[in-house]
């Protein structure tokens, strides 16, 4: 059974441009969650969506935003870069709402702020 | 903010040595979570303990929860080399979202 599965692996981007990030959860999952590791910060709650609603957020600024398709994959948009934005992004998926429990993680996205 | 706090930061050992790892945390919880990373790549889940459970096993993994103490540790019997990444430990509450604590550094000499 595939795993979840994230794409750009790697993404280079200059401050003010946006960056969209992809995940496909496990077959099955109806959850998709979005965590950002960035240096010396640790890894922080971004997103939670499920059904094609957005859950839970985190403490984000607006401009991270994304969504959830009707096969619930998702999409992570971060708009207006900023250096700081530089960091390792995964994501992960579980079962839904109702047998929250284990949340399995994709190997990221490392995106890189010019 | 980081709910967990994971003691020590570091932990250098030999192979066959056992290492133990400590998680502390702030508010109640639905489950606690432990996962393996190496090298800054995706995080790998290794057990997933209840709040009405005490001690889960895995093959060489023991986990134990204490929830009067707001604490966790994982054990890691007759360590391998492979066993070498950083471990974190998650709290899971009602909100979907997982709660990260720094994480243990965990070197494994051959």
């Amino acid at each position: 059974e595939a795993g979840v599965t994230q794409s750009p692996t790697h993404l280079i981007k200059t401050r003010g441009q946006q960056a969209t990030l992809r995940c496909s959860p496990i077959s099955g999952h109806t959850s998709v969650y979005w965590y950002q590791q960035a240096l010396g910060l640790g890894l922080q709650f971004l997103l939670w969506y499920d059904e094609g609603e957005e859950r839970n957020r985190g403490n984000f600024p607006p401009r991270f935003s994304g969504r959830q398709f009707p096969n619930y994959s998702s999409e992570l948009n971060v708009n207006a870069l900023e250096l700081e934005d530089s960091a390792l992004y995964l994501c992960a998926s579980s079962l839904g709402q109702v047998a929250r429990g284990t949340q399995y993680f994709g190997p990221g996205t490392r995106l890189l702020v010019l | 903010s980081q709910q967990g706090e994971e003691d020590p930061q570091a932990l250098s050992i030999q192979e066959g040595e056992n290492a133990t790892m400590n998680c502390s945390y702030k508010t109640s919880i639905n489950n606690l979570q432990w996962y393996r990373q190496n090298s800054g790549r995706g995080l790998v889940h290794l057990i997933l303990i209840r709040s009405n459970e005490r001690e889960k096993h895995s093959g060489r993994l023991r986990v134990t929860l204490d929830t009067s103490k707001k604490s966790s540790s994982l054990l890691i019997t007759a360590s391998r080399a492979a066993d070498t990444a950083s471990y974190f430990c998650a709290t899971e509450s009602n909100t979907g979202k997982l709660i990260f604590g720094q994480g243990t550094t965990l070197q494994v000499k051959p």
